[in-house]
């Protein structure tokens, strides 16, 4: 979806490294959430976000924090990168006037050596 | 709490059959259940829900689903599968009052049409 942009949509990082991913909407959503795509293990929550001020943890936060720098704008960090954190990245927003349905981004492939 | 099981993580169906992917949920309350698919190097792309009233959903790409209350139930159904159609699906449930709670998802089926 368009409307839903993540950055980068690739990237290979070695152990121990600190990165960032970002994700940006346009849709007006308040509520935004990090996924973690694995095979066989489906979407698995990390951290979402119900407005600016308010930050959740989700089932896998470990290893992981997150900044909601404006309702647009919700940004992923590994602050040491490590092996078993090789995955595929999801952001999705959502409102409750649509009951909740979540719309997706694109993805982050990320690769730690 | 709430869960959704996907108990295929195959299936596989020929062109121009028809095709279901099931899916079971647990909530406390009323469910707002959703699917979605995902295709190779994609994102999730919603493609229905089922809120309240009708128990036959239709959304995009010629795929429905059907709820069923008394089975807990909500399986992806189309009449005639294409080969585009392969993909990975996605059930998803809520609470209707857990306001606060994200979508739960289960761990996929991945659908194979065979030409």
């Amino acid at each position: 979806d368009a409307d839903v942009t993540q950055t980068p949509r690739n990237r290979i990082t070695k152990t121990g490294k600190r990165i960032m991913l970002e994700c940006s909407q346009t849709k007006g959503h308040d509520r935004m959430y990090w996924y973690r795509q694995d095979p066989g293990l489906g979407l698995r929550l990390i951290y979402y976000s119900f407005d600016v001020k308010d930050i959740n943890k989700g089932e896998i936060s470990d290893g992981y924090s997150v900044s909601r720098q404006a309702q647009a704008k919700f940004s992923l960090s590994l602050e040491s990168a490590i092996p078993n954190q090789t995955a595929l990245y999801f952001c999705a927003t959502s409102d409750l006037s649509s009951q909740e349905t979540q719309y997706f981004g694109p993805g982050t492939r990320l690769l730690v050596l | 709490a709430q869960s959704v099981a996907q108990p295929e993580d195959q299936v596989n169906v020929a062109e121009g059959n028809p095709l279901t992917v099931k899916c079971t949920y647990s909530v406390s309350g009323n469910p707002y259940l959703f699917w979605y698919v995902q295709y190779p190097n994609r994102g999730l792309q919603f493609l229905l829900k089922y809120i309240t009233g009708d128990n036959l959903v239709k959304g995009s790409y010629g795929f429905e689903a059907e709820f069923n209350k008394s089975q807990t139930s909500f399986h992806l159904k189309k009449p005639s599968a294409l080969v585009s159609d392969s993909a990975l699906y996605f059930c998803a449930v809520r609470d209707q009052y857990s306001g606060n709670t994200p979508l739960v998802f289960g761990k996929g089926t991945r659908l194979s049409v065979i030409a």
